[in-house]
């Protein structure tokens, strides 16, 4: 069964610094992997979707790596700014060849001004 | 802009009465999901749905069921309601199997049981 991990649980830095978000799994049979952003209280927004084929997405300050070898994946911010202070998911498909993703816990993210 | 819309955002229900839970796409999604998220225990999985009248259980279906009569539309249902079913709910959806295109997810409803 599949298992994300995602470290560290909570975060809090202050503004301008550049981040590393960290995501592993523990089947690496999987076609691609989403990262997520949860403000409180609301639904999830997707940020970056990478295929299997595809080592890395950008967007914006945000970039995502994808290491299907190692099971890991992780989502660099740069320049953090309070408006980045979220929860912030990544998901992989619960087996290799499933449509039904399987969720991180998510690293809590404070950035204060 | 593509869309999953839940239809409430807060609810507060009364324990044992029935709650329909409504979530609507229009990206003529083959999948739906509902999940519920909770405080350190994350996204769960209640119901999930690949096709019209289709419906498989997730990891924590019991005393909840649901609808899909129609493409768009997946309902989660709380035959009687009760408090330990107070969460965020969440509906998603996605393309057929083999997606590349990720998952949508809708703003989530806040329920409440009292």
């Amino acid at each position: 069964k599949q298992e994300v991990t995602q470290i560290p649980a909570a975060l809090s830095v202050p503004e301008g610094e550049n981040l590393v978000l960290n995501c592993s799994f523990t089947d690496s049979a999987i076609y691609n992997l989403q990262w997520f952003r949860q403000d409180p209280g609301k639904g999830l927004t997707s940020l970056l979707l990478i295929q299997s084929s595809q080592r890395e997405q950008t967007s914006g300050r945000l970039n995502a790596s994808l290491d299907k070898s190692s099971g890991r994946s992780t989502l660099y911010i740069a320049a953090s700014q309070p408006g980045d202070s979220a929860t912030y998911l990544c998901a992989v498909p619960s087996s290799g060849g499933s449509y039904i993703p399987t969720f991180g816990r998510g690293t809590s993210l404070i950035v204060h001004p | 802009d593509v869309k999953v819309t839940q239809s409430s955002r807060y609810l507060v229900k009364r324990t044992g009465e029935k709650v329909f839970l409504e979530c609507v796409q229009d990206m003529d999604h083959e999948n739906m999901f509902w999940y519920r998220q909770d405080p350190g225990l994350g996204l769960r999985l209640i119901y999930f749905s690949y096709d019209v009248k289709m419906k498989e259980k997730g990891d924590i279906p019991e005393g909840y069921s649901v609808s899909r009569e129609k493409k768009e539309r997946f309902s989660l249902i709380l035959e009687s309601a009760s408090t330990n079913q107070t969460s965020m709910y969440l509906c998603a959806s996605s393309l057929g199997t083999g997606i590349q295109d990720g998952y949508t997810f809708g703003s989530g409803t806040r329920l409440t049981v009292v």
